[in-house]
């Protein structure tokens, strides 16, 4: 089946450590997003990519970093230096920049 | 900064009636919108795409868009409990160097009353 995968679907954090959120696309798009919802917020933009090994910060980078080593995939990692991880972490691609964005199911993650 | 604006909810309609759910926008210049709903606890689907001025169907969904008013809204007709979920607003609108940026409201929760 085509889509996108996330994992894990839950993920706890320590104080001071790094955790990597993973996101992979079979759909062969070559653009790739991360946003972040807080409960009765809309989604922020953490970061994009709109082609390989090239990403942007979005309105909310602080905190994280991604990489683009693959068209398919899109790793987020959330650093020590981000104070309030817990949130809700989705992550979609679309065919191309300007066009509909699809998301995976989303991965959680909360402080220990 | 591009704003976009829904009215929180939530929205109530009984089953069978027609809920009707609106958004504004500040930047004259995004050229696409989009409707997404999204569950309690899922992620967000896409349910509609709009590029034009005036209205879209899809089944028992319309999109209307207004561009000289900065309006686009969304018609559920023959509501079902099953609508009963958040819908997000979101535009697309070029935020330079070849890169385009979607920009969501903060959503409308609509509850279909059976």
């Amino acid at each position: 089946d085509g889509g996108i995968t996330q994992s894990p679907k839950y993920l706890f954090r320590k104080e001071g450590q790094n955790v990597t959120l993973s996101c992979e696309q079979n759909l062969n798009h070559d653009a790739m997003y991360w946003y972040r919802q807080d409960p009765g917020q809309g989604l922020r933009l953490i970061y994009y990519s709109q082609i390989v090994n090239d990403f942007q910060k979005g309105d909310i980078a602080e905190g994280y970093s991604v990489s683009r080593e693959k068209k398919e995939s899109f790793p987020l990692t959330v650093t020590s230096a981000q104070k309030n991880p817990t949130a809700f972490y989705l992550c979609a691609s679309s065919p191309s920049g300007n066009q509909p964005q699809h998301f995976g199911d989303g991965t959680r993650l909360s402080i220990l | 900064q591009k704003e976009v604006e829904q009215n929180s909810g939530p929205l109530s309609v009984p089953e069978g009636a027609i809920a009707s759910l609106n958004c504004t926008y500040s930047d004259r210049g995004s050229q696409s919108f989009f409707w997404y709903r999204q569950y309690s606890g899922k992620s967000p689907e896409l349910i509609m795409s709009i590029y034009s001025n005036g209205d879209k169907e899809d089944g028992r969904f319309t999109a209307q868009l207004n561009k000289a008013s900065q309006y686009v809204s969304l018609l559920i007709r023959d509501s079902q409990p099953s609508d009963s979920a958040t819908y997000l607003c979101a535009l697309l609108g070029y935020s330079g160097a070849g890169s385009y940026q979607l920009t969501f409201g903060k959503g409308t929760k609509l509850s279909v009353i059976p």
